[in-house]
């Protein structure tokens, strides 16, 4: 399996608080991606990166934003989250676009 | 805009082949279809990815008709541990827009 790890892997926080969640990998893969999933609707792209500082939106992207500054880390922060955005979040990445994603372990994220 | 749709469950037995379809009415010249696999509490997995026609690897086959708004993921000989949800996957990877519509995916339940 592709070296991606996410931390933290669980986490519970209060409504208006700033969330920052974390994607790590090993592997120099050029794309990172940010789902989240949610029963009955599936897997849902937050935002996603195609390069160190170059970053683009997702179908989801209110109330996210992203930063990439070295390859191998892409950081989601909710600014001041809300009770919608309890989720489990996934980090994916790709050699190239349209290649096979590798997912990292997600993490759950409660907010209260 | 594509829209992926495939069955919400099946149910199966030890040793049969599963066949899941996906519809994709609108998919685009230039979008390929991939299939992942996810256990609870896990990322999901990459099956199997293809643009059309036949492609088969290990653990799977992949048939897209010529007009390939469908495709249907073919699971031989199905063992317990197949039971698990199936994830339809439309995507264009033309140049740095990421276009990634997923199924709402299928849940297999495989039964002795």
């Amino acid at each position: 399996d592709a070296g991606i790890t996410q931390s933290p892997r669980h986490k519970v926080t209060e409504t208006g608080t700033p969330v920052t969640l974390r994607c790590h990998q090993t592997e120099n893969h050029r794309y990172m991606y940010w789902y989240r999933q949610d029963p009955g609707h599936g897997l849902r792209l937050i935002h996603y990166s195609y390069g160190v500082k170059d970053t683009d939106k997702g179908e989801v992207s209110d109330g996210y934003s992203v930063s990439r500054s070295k390859t191998e880390d892409f950081l989601l922060t909710l600014e001041s989250a809300t009770s919608s955005q309890t989720s489990v979040y996934f980090c994916a990445t790709t050699t190239g676009g349209g290649n096979e994603q590798y997912f990292g372990p997600g993490t759950r994220l409660t907010v209260t | 805009l594509a829209k992926t749709t495939q069955p919400i469950s099946m149910d199966s037995y030890e040793g049969q082949e599963v066949n899941i379809t996906c519809s994709h009415n609108n998919i685009a010249t230039n979008d390929y279809i991939t299939w992942y696999q996810q256990f609870p509490s896990q990322g999901p997995r990459f099956i199997i990815q293809g643009y059309k026609t036949k492609v088969t690897n290990d653990v799977a086959s992949l048939f897209i008709p010529a007009d390939r708004k469908s495709s249907t993921l073919s699971l031989p000989r199905v063992s317990l541990s197949d039971t698990a949800v199936y994830y339809c996957l439309v995507g264009s990877n033309a140049g740095n827009n990421r276009k990634l519509i997923w199924g709402l995916g299928t849940s297999l339940a495989v039964n002795p």
